[in-house]
């Protein structure tokens, strides 16, 4: 069964440009998560999807962050304008419809932002 | 006060010890605790789950104290392999199953 996979692996912009990251899920999973971790920080929650809407999205920094998932399938994390401090390392996870508390997240390898 | 606190080590071990690693969170209300595991530069992975009785997994043994706010997890028999960096994961109760990380206690295993 393959796994969470992301796209592109790294990424490096300058500083006003737009990046678009995507998370293909493992099929069947509705659940999908976007982390971020920072150099030196823990790794935070962005948003959840349940299928295509979008369960909670509390962490998401600003409104240069924009996350969809049409078709409750696969996902993109979009930032535009992008600053220094959007670089990090972008998880996404997924995990089974109907989880309850101790279920698992599948992680995929994470995208490497670097803006410049 | 940080949410779920760590101490990033480096724990430098010999093979064939006993290590263990403590996480503290700070929210009385979470629910569900984890251990996941994260080579350098790869994705987080579930270790495992930490129940309010306690639970083992071969040469892991994961702990839970509510009263005092920590969960704890036991390697014994360390092999080179185990080196990594071991994250605590917390989640609060409730219909959101936001999750919280710690920073993560780097683990170095040496012959």
């Amino acid at each position: 069964e393959a796994g969470v996979t992301q796209f592109p692996s790294h990424s490096v912009i300058e500083k006003g440009q737009t990046v678009t990251l995507r998370c293909d899920p493992i099929s069947g999973h509705d659940n999908l998560y976007w982390y971020r971790r920072v150099m030196g920080k823990e790794i935070k929650f962005l948003l959840h999807f349940v299928k295509e809407s979008k369960q909670d999205e509390s962490g998401m920094p600003n409104n240069r962050f924009l996350a969809e998932r049409t078709g409750g399938t696969y996902s993109t994390l979009k930032v535009q304008p992008a600053e220094l401090e959007d670089s990090g390392v972008y998880f996404c996870a997924s995990s089974p419809p109907s989880a309850g508390l101790f279920y698992e997240q599948y992680f995929g390898p994470g995208t490497r932002l670097t803006v410049t | 006060r940080k949410e779920v606190e760590q101490d990033p080590g480096p724990f430098n071990v010999p093979e064939g010890a006993t290590v263990a690693f403590n996480c503290t969170y700070s929210n009385s209300a979470s629910q569900s605790f984890f251990w996941y595991r994260q080579d350098c530069r790869k994705e987080p992975k579930l270790l495992m789950s930490v129940y309010s009785s306690g639970n083992e997994d071969g040469r892991f043994t994961a702990q839970l104290n509510r009263a005092s706010q920590y969960i704890s997890l036991l390697i014994r028999d360390s092999k080179l392999s185990d080196s990594a960096t071991y994250l605590c994961v917390v989640k609060a109760s409730g219909g959101s199953y936001i999750p919280t990380f710690g920073r993560g206690t780097s683990l170095i295993v040496h012959p």
